[in-house]
């Protein structure tokens, strides 16, 4: 099984600020990742797929790139309504996510 | 607009059996392979099992493997997962998603599994 290595767990911003989560493979992934926000409560949301491709409805201060084992996923310019937990899942293989990202406000 | 509506959730004893519905909408069902993933609370997300379009391809996590049984009925848009010999580390709100991108998601039904 591929695990799925996502870091940082946790990340205190400001808004404005550009911050970035990185997930690393366990083996090369051939660009099969994609990410999610996931608000309280709420379902997770596919925000971007194969590593880069924004999901209709997903703002362009998302961001996504990487290759073989390596990926991160970054927002420029935070905003409130960007405070959430952050999954990456990669999809090459049997799925596995990584371990979250709960994004919160400095 | 897709919609995925999962039911069938609850309070179940240590050893028993649940099967959780996934009700889906506005898209060929038939066309799309389907997963059911969940999330025991405070935690993160974990894939538990995948079914392809026609049924013919299935697998499972090593954690559910043997006592959990995805499937599907294209006649009724409709995903199941049958769940035997629960244990208290089953429970999570189970979600139903859509292909293998899981680009859709349903809202989430509650297990919770405790004598």
């Amino acid at each position: 099984d591929i695990q799925m290595t996502q870091s940082p767990p946790s990340l205190s911003a400001s808004l404005g600020d550009k911050v970035t989560i990185t997930c690393q493979a366990s083996q090369n992934i051939n660009k099969y990742i994609a990410w999610y926000q996931q608000k309280p409560g709420k379902a997770p949301r596919q925000l971007i797929r194969y590593t880069s491709t924004l999901v209709s409805g997903t703002p362009s201060r998302f961001s996504g790139s990487g290759s073989g084992r390596d990926y991160s996923f970054s927002i420029s310019n935070v905003e409130s309504e960007d405070i959430a937990s952050y999954y990456c899942l990669q999809y090459d293989n049997l799925p596995t996510f990584g371990g979250g990202t709960k994004l919160e406000l400095k | 607009e897709v919609q995925l509506v999962e039911s069938g959730g609850g309070l179940v004893q240590p050893g028993r059996s649940l099967k959780l519905s996934c009700l889906a909408s506005g898209f060929t069902f038939s066309n799309y392979g389907m997963n059911w993933i969940r999330q025991a609370p405070g935690k993160g997300l974990e894939w538990v099992a995948s079914i392809s379009s026609s049924s013919s391809y299935i697998y499972y996590a090593d954690t559910v493997k043997g006592r959990f049984t995805i499937s599907r009925d294209n006649a009724k848009n409709t995903l199941y997962l049958q769940m035997t010999s629960l244990r208290s580390e089953d429970t999570a709100l189970y979600y139903c998603a859509r292909h293998g991108t899981m680009d859709a998601w349903g809202q989430g039904a509650s297990v919770t599994v405790s004598s």
